[in-house]
């Protein structure tokens, strides 16, 4: 069983659907974050959630709403999205304090707006 | 603010070759610095990391030393394969406020050919 695991793997939604992305941490952690990884552009840090709080919102269009409901489960919201949308979403979780804390990543949610 | 630079692919190799992956960072304080990878179609696995300056991170035949003069953290490896072919991304540790985040490099792509 792998630490952090993401569903689904795979989506593809129209601009008008609402859809969910599931990530499950299963390493005890107490930090969660989604990331979104598209061609030719840096890893984009969309959110953190410490201890069920979430302490980060890098500027992330509204259309994108996270959730973390514990600290073992987050999700990630999306409604009305864009094409330019279309990217690699990905999940990570590490356990906070101390410094250089490895931030473990799950496979990813390949998303497709259409 | 912190950024990373790493150098541009992709990187084409014969097994065997010898690998070095440039990368350089920007950073006030003292980050801890990360080499991550890619496998084709999988999320991101930590391969290597150090914490402070001249630690050397190691890990499947792959080394990089932290190195505070020059900024630097380039990733070695002697002899590479097959199996290395994927993406590599340097990363360093941005926290602020309690929250470990990663600052990450556009990445490289590594093709080895047999």
């Amino acid at each position: 069983e792998t630490g952090v695991t993401q569903t689904p793997r795979h989506l593809v939604m129209g601009m008008t659907n609402k859809k969910s992305l599931k990530c499950e941490q299963h390493l005890g952690h107490n930090a969660m974050y989604w990331y979104k990884q598209s061609a030719k552009k840096p890893l984009e840090l969309m959110f953190v959630y410490s201890l069920e709080e979430r302490v980060e919102n890098n500027s992330v269009p509204s259309r994108f709403s996270p959730e973390c409901p514990n600290s073992s489960h987050l999700f990630l919201h999306l409604h009305t999205l864009q094409p330019e949308d279309s990217a690699l979403y990905l999940c990570a979780s590490s356990q906070e304090g101390g410094t250089g804390n490895t931030i473990y990543f799950g496979e990813g949610s390949w998303l497709t707006v259409v | 603010g912190n950024s990373v630079t790493q150098m541009e692919g992709p990187v084409t190799l014969s097994e065997e070759a010898f690998l070095t992956i440039n990368c350089t960072y920007t950073a006030t304080g003292y980050p801890s610095l990360f080499w991550y990878v890619q496998y084709p179609g999988e999320g991101l696995q930590l391969l290597l990391k150090a914490t402070k300056a001249d630690d050397k991170g190691s890990n499947k035949g792959f080394e990089a030393t932290y190195r505070k003069e020059t900024t630097s953290f380039h990733l070695e490896k002697g002899s590479v394969q097959v199996s290395d072919s994927a993406v590599y991304f340097c990363a360093l540790s941005d926290q602020q406020g309690g929250s470990e985040k990663l600052v990450f490099g556009k990445g490289t792509k590594l093709t080895v050919n047999p």
